[in-house]
Formats: structure tokens, sequence, C-alpha cells
């Protein structure tokens, strides 16, 4: 039972075009949601994460916009760079504040 | 600060055989966690730790898998005997609170099980 689903395992953009990654979650529960971006051979490293009580957040070139009632977010990445050529994982968390993790989408981003 | 440390890196055993993982996390992070990330899959928690107690460990396959966190700070994670299945990378996270936000994920461990 995937409680979070990344239904894209893969996505190619031009640099400088805007990405797009999408994810969808089925528990009405989760109320904070994550993007973590993952290197080969790292860990995941935090990205950007927004709160059930907004709908979006932005940090420099990223922004997550968060739509409750389709139960389903987003992460907007603009202008894409090469170096942002990694696999991005959005999670979830409920009260218990455990993370819940989609399959993951490999964003890669052509010069 | 110091990241999550996580050792060893890689590790190649025999099905049967047994496996440690060794995690230390950052200094005063009171909550440490392990997930298991299985090749095109992502990161499946197994257990969460608060200081030295369990909080969570109701996905870890038990009779198999076993981890500790002695006196609240590094934490280790064993499985005994291992299955082919067990193939994975092994993270280990912390963060000041039950938080969510922003875990820290050190650079995992990965297991290969022939």
């Amino acid at each position: 039972d995937q409680q979070v689903k990344q239904n894209s395992p893969s996505l190619s953009v031009q640099e400088g075009r805007i990405s797009i990654l999408n994810c969808d979650y089925t528990n009405s529960m989760f109320d904070y949601f994550l993007w973590y971006k993952k290197y080969p051979a790292e860990g995941p490293t935090f990205l950007i994460s927004i709160s059930s009580i907004k709908d979006k957040n932005e940090d420099g070139r990223f922004t997550v916009f968060l739509n409750k009632s389709a139960k389903h977010l987003s992460l907007h990445i603009v202008p894409s760079q090469p170096g942002d050529s990694a696999v991005y994982f959005c999670a979830a968390a409920g009260s218990a504040r455990q993370l819940t993790f989609g399959s993951g989408t490999q964003l890669t981003v052509l010069p | 600060e110091a990241g999550v440390a996580q050792s060893p890196r890689y590790k190649i055993i025999e099905k049967r055989q047994s496996v440690a993982f060794w995690c230390n996390p950052i200094s005063g992070h009171a909550t440490l966690y392990w997930y298991q990330q299985i090749l095109g899959q992502g990161p499946k928690l197994l257990i969460q730790f608060q200081n030295n107690g369990v909080v969570d460990d109701s996905q870890l396959p038990k009779d198999r898998f076993s981890a500790e966190r002695l006196k609240g700070v590094d934490s280790t994670l064993k499985i005994q005997p291992a299955k082919l299945e067990d193939s994975a990378v092994y993270l280990c996270a912390s963060s000041f609170l039950r938080a969510g936000h922003g875990y820290t994920f050190g650079s995992g461990t990965r297991l290969t099980v022939v």
C-alpha cells in the first residue's frame, strides 16, 4: 500500500527551462510534506518543505505547491541547471513525524 | 557541524551470514532512524529511536533484524541471517526532536547479499 506515489520515474528538461516533479498521497493524516534530493552514493538531502496549512512555499529556484483537496504536491525548479540532475524524493509526515517516501523521480537537466 | 556518520560504506556477504552497520548521529540529535532503500524504491523506515528508547519498530523484520542505541548516541543495526532480498542501502538519519523537518541522512551502507 503506497501512501506516497511518484508516478514518473524519470524526467528530462532543457537547461534554463522549468522542471515540474509531481507527487500524490493517499493518507489524509499527513500534515507535513518534504522534498529530498539524492545524488549517487550519497544520502538524501533536504530540499524544501511545506506544512498542510499552506499551499505554497518558495526558496530561491525551488517552489513547492500543495493541493490538499487533490492530495497532490509538486516541486517546481526554475530555471533548471545541470547540477540539479539527481533523484528527487517526495516525503510526507503525520503527527508521529515519521517520513513516508515516494519511489523517486530521476531528473536529468540537459545542457 | 559534522554530519551523520555511517560505516561501512559497502559490504558484500553471502546469504545466511550476519552483518552489522554502525551509525553516529549529529551531536545532540535525540531521534535516530534506520531506513532501508531497495534499488528503484524510496527509503522505508525500519526503526525509530528517541534517545535510547525504541519509538517504533513495527516495520523491522524482528526474526532477523535487530537494532540498538545504547547510551542514546550511536546505533547499530544487525541482520542475522541475511537473505538475498536484504540487498539494499541502509540509511541512518537523525533529527533534533521528533520533528520530521529536515532529517539529516548519512551516506548509507550498500549491502549486497550473494
